[in-house]
């Protein structure tokens, strides 16, 4: 069965500092990894995905995350957090081989940076 | 950037009324989504919506919900008697024929039943 595991509810950084989201993952086939950002009131927000090849994926506003097939993880990182970065991060797969058509979220990280 | 665009935005209905969300995904995606969230859970899925037939759909999508694109544009969600726990932000989305790896998602409609 397809899931996704965000282990932390909530995860707070101080602005400047690196910040670590962490995700697993588990899938019957081969995955396509994803993030979205949600803030306040708002929809879901591309972020970054890993289809294939490099494993270290950039995305948008400055995060990357590393595929490791081994852990079956996918966490979110960025070097310098911004207090701008503080918002819901959802980690989401979809399965290549097995209903693909279809999105599995994670329940959702709260990111709180500080100023 | 293309986006897809859900109204309203914001809705309340009373318990037992019939509400239809609006969506229009992007104009050359060929492939419809809905997702719902309830407040403080996960986003789930609800159904897939290709070549004018339903291609696959949750068991959260039980004969209360039905789905339709009516002219070509507009992809909507109908929850024909709304009961509480329908309550949720509804994310719509869609993807083009060959865009396996991502959807573009709308903004969202929070449903709130009262």
């Amino acid at each position: 069965a397809q899931s996704v595991a965000q282990p932390e509810d909530q995860v707070n950084v101080a602005e400047g500092n690196p910040l670590t989201v962490k995700c697993t993952y588990s899938v019957s086939g081969n995955p396509y990894l994803f993030w979205y950002v949600q803030y306040p009131n708002r929809g879901l927000q591309f972020l970054l995905k890993y289809i294939t090849g490099d494993n270290l994926v950039k995305g948008s506003y400055g995060f990357e995350a590393e595929f490791n097939k081994s852990q079956t993880s996918f966490h979110l990182k960025k070097p310098s957090a911004l207090v701008s970065d503080s918002a819901l991060y959802f980690c989401a797969v979809r399965d290549k081989e097995n209903n693909f058509n279809k999105f599995y979220f994670g329940s959702g990280t709260k990111l709180n940076v500080k100023p | 950037e293309p986006e897809v665009t859900q109204t309203p935005s914001h809705q309340v209905t009373q318990m037992g009324q019939e509400v239809i969300l609006r969506c229009v995904p992007i104009s050359n995606h060929l492939y419809f989504y809905w997702y719902r969230q309830i407040l403080g859970q996960k986003v789930e899925f609800l159904v897939s919506f290709y070549n004018n037939e339903i291609s696959e759909k949750s068991e959260i999508f039980d004969d209360q919900f039905s789905v339709e694109r009516p002219d070509g544009s507009n992809f909507t969600l109908k929850i024909r008697s709304t009961k509480l726990e329908d309550s949720a932000m509804y994310f719509c989305a869609s993807r083009e024929a060959g865009g396996h790896y991502g959807y573009t998602f709308g903004s969202g409609t929070r449903l709130t039943v009262v």
